[in-house]
């Protein structure tokens, strides 16, 4: 079956632009996550859907950053004004259900912001 | 602070070499999980453990979680070019109920030819 998916995979914007990024969870997750990730580093946690529900979204970085999943289903992970700072990888992942599962993590989205 | 701390943050072998990485924390967990990340791609899962002393072998790779449950480490036999990539370990983070993970900042291993 797909697994989670994400577009676009490579995204250049101008600072100041606001930008878009999509996630496509495996079909009937219920979780989904969205990550940051620095060059070589590790993830970091951005928000937490259950279903439509943003149940979490403690690690956003500042109120430029908007994540929604208004069917419970695809997500749109949106940042207002890029920044520099903002150039990460967007890590997409989703999970069954239950907090012990595995999440399953998409591609990714390579953010450059000049 | 690092939650977890993983080490070393690179490392550079030959093919055929053995190899260790180390994930560290001061605090208890009740399990963690060691992810493998090549380049373009996202994290994937290799193994969880739950037990303290574990010890899980994933073909040449074998894993182990420290007694006390706040370490853990990641030990390649003959580590071979496509072993090369970022390795991670994650708990859950115990704050939330819906299983939030926590990553460490990841060790970059290449292996050369």
């Amino acid at each position: 079956g797909a697994g989670v998916s994400q577009s676009p995979r490579y995204k250049v914007a101008k600072r100041g632009q606001d930008v878009a990024l999509r996630c496509d969870p495996i079909s009937g997750h219920v979780s989904l996550f969205w990550y940051q990730q620095a060059l070589g580093q590790g993830p970091e946690f951005l928000t937490y859907f259950q279903n439509e529900a943003q149940l979490d979204k403690s690690g956003l970085p500042s109120d430029r950053f908007f994540a929604e999943r208004p069917e419970g289903s695809v997500s749109t992970l949106k940042i207002q004004r890029t920044q520099q700072e903002d150039s990460a990888v967007y890590l997409c992942a989703s999970r069954r259900g239950g907090s012990y599962n595995e999440q399953f993590f998409g591609p990714g989205t390579r953010l450059t912001v000049l | 602070t690092q939650l977890l701390e993983q080490s070393p943050q690179f490392l550079s072998i030959q093919e055929g070499e053995n190899l260790t990485v180390y994930c560290n924390s001061s605090s208890v967990f009740s399990s963690l999980q060691w992810y493998r990340q090549e380049p373009g791609e996202g994290p994937v899962l290799l193994v969880t453990v739950v037990t303290g002393g574990e010890v899980k072998k994933l073909k040449r790779l074998t894993f182990q979680f420290g007694d006390a449950r706040k370490d853990s480490s990641l030990h390649i036999t003959a580590a071979q070019p496509g072993d090369t990539g970022l390795y991670l370990c994650a708990v859950l983070w115990r704050g939330t109920s819906y299983g939030k993970l926590t990553f460490g900042q990841g060790t970059i291993l290449t292996v050369h030819p």
